[in-house]
Protein backbone atom coordinates (compact mmCIF):
# COMPACT_ATOMS: atom_id res chain seq x y z
CA UNK A 1 0.00 0.00 0.00
CA UNK A 2 0.87 3.72 -0.24
CA UNK A 3 3.08 5.33 2.60
CA UNK A 4 5.29 7.86 3.73
CA UNK A 5 8.72 7.95 5.20
CA UNK A 6 10.42 11.19 6.56
CA UNK A 7 13.47 11.47 8.61
CA UNK A 8 13.54 10.78 12.23
CA UNK A 9 13.65 13.85 14.24
CA UNK A 10 14.05 15.52 16.52
CA UNK A 11 16.48 17.90 14.38
CA UNK A 12 17.90 20.81 16.64
CA UNK A 13 19.21 23.54 15.06
CA UNK A 14 20.52 27.21 15.11
CA UNK A 15 18.94 30.09 14.27
CA UNK A 16 19.64 31.61 10.62
CA UNK A 17 20.96 27.50 9.91
CA UNK A 18 18.80 26.11 6.94
CA UNK A 19 16.86 23.16 7.12
CA UNK A 20 15.93 19.86 5.12
CA UNK A 21 13.37 17.29 6.10
CA UNK A 22 13.76 14.89 3.53
CA UNK A 23 10.34 12.70 2.69
CA UNK A 24 10.50 9.98 0.26
CA UNK A 25 6.81 8.17 -0.90
CA UNK A 26 5.51 4.63 -2.45
CA UNK A 27 2.12 5.02 -4.68
CA UNK A 28 0.38 3.21 -6.40
CA UNK A 29 -1.04 6.19 -8.46
CA UNK A 30 -0.36 9.96 -8.70
CA UNK A 31 -0.62 11.29 -5.61
CA UNK A 32 -1.18 14.98 -4.43
CA UNK A 33 1.69 15.82 -2.15
CA UNK A 34 1.91 17.52 1.36
CA UNK A 35 3.60 18.84 4.39
CA UNK A 36 1.96 19.96 7.14
CA UNK A 37 2.89 21.27 10.47
CA UNK A 38 1.65 21.29 14.16
CA UNK A 39 3.02 24.21 16.51
CA UNK A 40 2.79 23.72 20.24
CA UNK A 41 -0.58 23.13 21.79
CA UNK A 42 -2.25 23.46 18.10
CA UNK A 43 -3.71 21.33 15.70
CA UNK A 44 -2.13 20.61 11.71
CA UNK A 45 -2.09 23.51 9.86
CA UNK A 46 -1.48 23.12 5.68
CA UNK A 47 1.99 24.67 5.14
CA UNK A 48 2.58 23.94 1.18
CA UNK A 49 1.11 21.12 -1.19
CA UNK A 50 2.54 20.11 -4.92
CA UNK A 51 -0.45 18.03 -7.11
CA UNK A 52 1.62 17.10 -9.98
CA UNK A 53 5.21 16.23 -10.79
CA UNK A 54 7.99 19.38 -10.76
CA UNK A 55 5.86 21.40 -8.96
CA UNK A 56 7.30 23.52 -6.29
CA UNK A 57 5.07 24.24 -3.06
CA UNK A 58 5.94 27.07 -1.25
CA UNK A 59 4.82 29.14 2.15
CA UNK A 60 6.63 31.07 4.71
CA UNK A 61 9.61 30.88 3.19
CA UNK A 62 9.51 26.97 3.30
CA UNK A 63 9.55 25.02 0.05
CA UNK A 64 9.58 21.60 -1.23
CA UNK A 65 9.54 20.42 -5.02
CA UNK A 66 7.29 17.09 -6.10
CA UNK A 67 10.61 14.89 -7.67
CA UNK A 68 8.41 12.02 -8.90
CA UNK A 69 11.93 10.49 -10.52
CA UNK A 70 13.13 9.78 -7.04
CA UNK A 71 9.47 9.90 -5.73
CA UNK A 72 10.65 12.83 -2.99
CA UNK A 73 9.06 16.08 -1.91
CA UNK A 74 11.69 17.22 0.63
CA UNK A 75 11.19 20.44 2.98
CA UNK A 76 14.03 22.88 3.25
CA UNK A 77 14.08 26.66 4.54
CA UNK A 78 16.77 28.68 3.93
CA UNK A 79 16.85 30.48 7.37
CA UNK A 80 15.33 29.15 10.44
CA UNK A 81 13.56 31.01 13.07
CA UNK A 82 13.05 30.39 16.69
CA UNK A 83 9.29 30.47 15.85
CA UNK A 84 9.66 27.49 13.40
CA UNK A 85 10.01 25.30 15.97
CA UNK A 86 7.18 22.52 15.30
CA UNK A 87 6.79 19.31 14.28
CA UNK A 88 6.45 18.39 10.19
CA UNK A 89 4.15 15.80 8.66
CA UNK A 90 4.51 14.91 5.35
CA UNK A 91 1.71 13.49 3.67
CA UNK A 92 -0.18 12.31 0.19
CA UNK A 93 -3.70 11.72 -1.35
CA UNK A 94 -4.16 9.25 -3.53
CA UNK A 95 -6.77 10.80 -6.21
CA UNK A 96 -9.33 8.11 -6.45
CA UNK A 97 -9.46 7.21 -2.28
CA UNK A 98 -11.91 10.39 -1.58
CA UNK A 99 -8.93 12.45 -0.34
CA UNK A 100 -8.02 10.15 2.45
CA UNK A 101 -4.33 11.96 4.37
CA UNK A 102 -1.51 9.25 4.56
CA UNK A 103 1.13 10.81 6.93
CA UNK A 104 4.71 9.67 7.79
CA UNK A 105 6.19 9.74 11.29
CA UNK A 106 6.34 13.27 11.76
CA UNK A 107 9.97 15.16 12.03
CA UNK A 108 10.18 17.63 15.23
CA UNK A 109 11.87 20.18 14.82
CA UNK A 110 13.68 22.87 17.57
CA UNK A 111 15.30 25.94 16.84
CA UNK A 112 17.51 27.37 19.36
CA UNK A 113 18.28 31.50 19.87
CA UNK B 1 -15.20 31.36 9.60
CA UNK B 2 -15.38 29.05 12.07
CA UNK B 3 -12.22 26.46 12.18
CA UNK B 4 -12.98 22.01 12.98
CA UNK B 5 -13.46 22.50 16.66
CA UNK B 6 -12.86 19.11 18.56
CA UNK B 7 -14.39 18.05 22.35
CA UNK B 8 -12.81 17.55 24.46
CA UNK B 9 -9.67 18.75 24.31
CA UNK B 10 -8.28 15.91 26.80
CA UNK B 11 -9.80 13.34 28.57
CA UNK B 12 -8.63 10.42 30.85
CA UNK B 13 -10.93 7.37 31.62
CA UNK B 14 -10.27 4.10 32.89
CA UNK B 15 -10.02 1.25 30.92
CA UNK B 16 -13.03 -0.53 30.15
CA UNK B 17 -15.31 3.01 30.32
CA UNK B 18 -16.79 4.52 26.96
CA UNK B 19 -15.73 7.76 25.57
CA UNK B 20 -17.39 9.95 23.23
CA UNK B 21 -15.28 12.62 21.62
CA UNK B 22 -16.77 15.03 18.78
CA UNK B 23 -16.20 17.16 16.03
CA UNK B 24 -17.57 20.01 14.45
CA UNK B 25 -16.41 20.80 10.78
CA UNK B 26 -16.58 24.17 8.69
CA UNK B 27 -19.66 25.21 7.56
CA UNK B 28 -20.50 23.82 4.42
CA UNK B 29 -17.78 20.85 4.31
CA UNK B 30 -19.23 18.14 3.55
CA UNK B 31 -16.35 16.15 3.81
CA UNK B 32 -15.45 14.84 6.96
CA UNK B 33 -12.18 12.73 8.28
CA UNK B 34 -10.96 10.91 11.22
CA UNK B 35 -7.10 10.09 12.29
CA UNK B 36 -5.42 9.02 15.24
CA UNK B 37 -1.58 9.46 16.38
CA UNK B 38 -0.31 6.79 18.87
CA UNK B 39 2.57 7.86 20.77
CA UNK B 40 4.73 9.58 18.74
CA UNK B 41 3.97 7.36 15.30
CA UNK B 42 2.99 8.50 12.65
CA UNK B 43 -1.21 9.40 12.19
CA UNK B 44 -3.50 7.23 11.10
CA UNK B 45 -6.72 7.46 9.06
CA UNK B 46 -9.68 6.23 10.37
CA UNK B 47 -12.95 7.17 8.15
CA UNK B 48 -14.34 9.31 5.88
CA UNK B 49 -17.98 10.67 5.49
CA UNK B 50 -19.61 12.21 2.82
CA UNK B 51 -22.13 14.85 4.54
CA UNK B 52 -23.70 11.83 6.50
CA UNK B 53 -22.76 8.78 4.74
CA UNK B 54 -19.65 6.97 5.61
CA UNK B 55 -18.03 7.08 2.31
CA UNK B 56 -14.31 4.78 3.42
CA UNK B 57 -13.92 3.21 7.04
CA UNK B 58 -11.40 1.15 6.37
CA UNK B 59 -9.23 2.35 8.95
CA UNK B 60 -11.28 1.93 11.92
CA UNK B 61 -9.35 -0.66 14.00
CA UNK B 62 -11.91 -2.87 15.57
CA UNK B 63 -15.68 -2.54 16.38
CA UNK B 64 -14.86 -1.25 19.65
CA UNK B 65 -15.05 2.19 17.46
CA UNK B 66 -18.35 3.68 16.19
CA UNK B 67 -18.58 6.93 14.30
CA UNK B 68 -21.18 8.97 13.24
CA UNK B 69 -21.94 12.29 11.62
CA UNK B 70 -26.37 13.09 12.34
CA UNK B 71 -27.85 14.85 9.34
CA UNK B 72 -24.64 15.51 8.03
CA UNK B 73 -23.29 17.99 10.44
CA UNK B 74 -21.41 17.37 13.38
CA UNK B 75 -19.67 13.75 13.94
CA UNK B 76 -18.89 11.75 17.00
CA UNK B 77 -16.76 8.91 17.71
CA UNK B 78 -17.66 6.42 20.94
CA UNK B 79 -15.12 4.10 22.11
CA UNK B 80 -16.79 1.44 23.87
CA UNK B 81 -15.17 -0.17 25.93
CA UNK B 82 -11.76 1.71 25.98
CA UNK B 83 -8.81 -0.44 25.83
CA UNK B 84 -5.04 1.02 27.13
CA UNK B 85 -3.76 0.67 23.40
CA UNK B 86 -6.62 3.55 22.19
CA UNK B 87 -4.37 6.18 24.04
CA UNK B 88 -3.47 8.83 21.95
CA UNK B 89 -4.32 11.77 19.95
CA UNK B 90 -7.46 11.75 17.86
CA UNK B 91 -7.78 14.73 14.74
CA UNK B 92 -11.27 15.44 12.84
CA UNK B 93 -10.35 17.34 9.59
CA UNK B 94 -12.84 18.55 7.05
CA UNK B 95 -13.06 19.90 3.65
CA UNK B 96 -15.07 21.03 0.87
CA UNK B 97 -15.57 18.66 -2.00
CA UNK B 98 -15.02 17.21 -4.54
CA UNK B 99 -13.35 14.72 -2.03
CA UNK B 100 -9.61 15.23 -2.68
CA UNK B 101 -10.01 15.09 -6.16
CA UNK B 102 -7.32 15.76 -8.64
CA UNK B 103 -6.21 19.34 -7.39
CA UNK B 104 -5.81 17.68 -3.69
CA UNK B 105 -8.42 19.71 -1.67
CA UNK B 106 -6.61 20.79 1.44
CA UNK B 107 -7.90 19.46 5.09
CA UNK B 108 -8.69 21.81 7.75
CA UNK B 109 -7.44 20.42 10.73
CA UNK B 110 -9.12 20.26 14.27
CA UNK B 111 -6.87 20.93 17.34
CA UNK B 112 -7.26 17.10 18.31
CA UNK B 113 -8.52 15.27 21.96
CA UNK B 114 -5.50 13.40 23.58
CA UNK B 115 -7.16 10.85 24.96
CA UNK B 116 -5.08 8.89 27.89
CA UNK B 117 -6.70 5.53 28.93
CA UNK B 118 -5.38 4.35 32.35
Amino acid sequence: GDSVTQMEGPVTLSEEAFLTINCTYTATGYPSLFWYVQYPGEGLQLLLKATKADDKGSNKGFEATYRKETTSFHLEKGSVQVSDSAVYFCALSENNQGGKLIFGQGTELSVKP
Amino acid sequence: EAGVTQFPSHSVIEKGQTVTLRCDPISGHDNLYWYRRVMGKEIKFLLHFVKESKQDESGMPNNRFLAERTGGTYSTLKVQPAELEDSGVYFCASSQPPEGGPLGQPQHFGDGTRLSIL
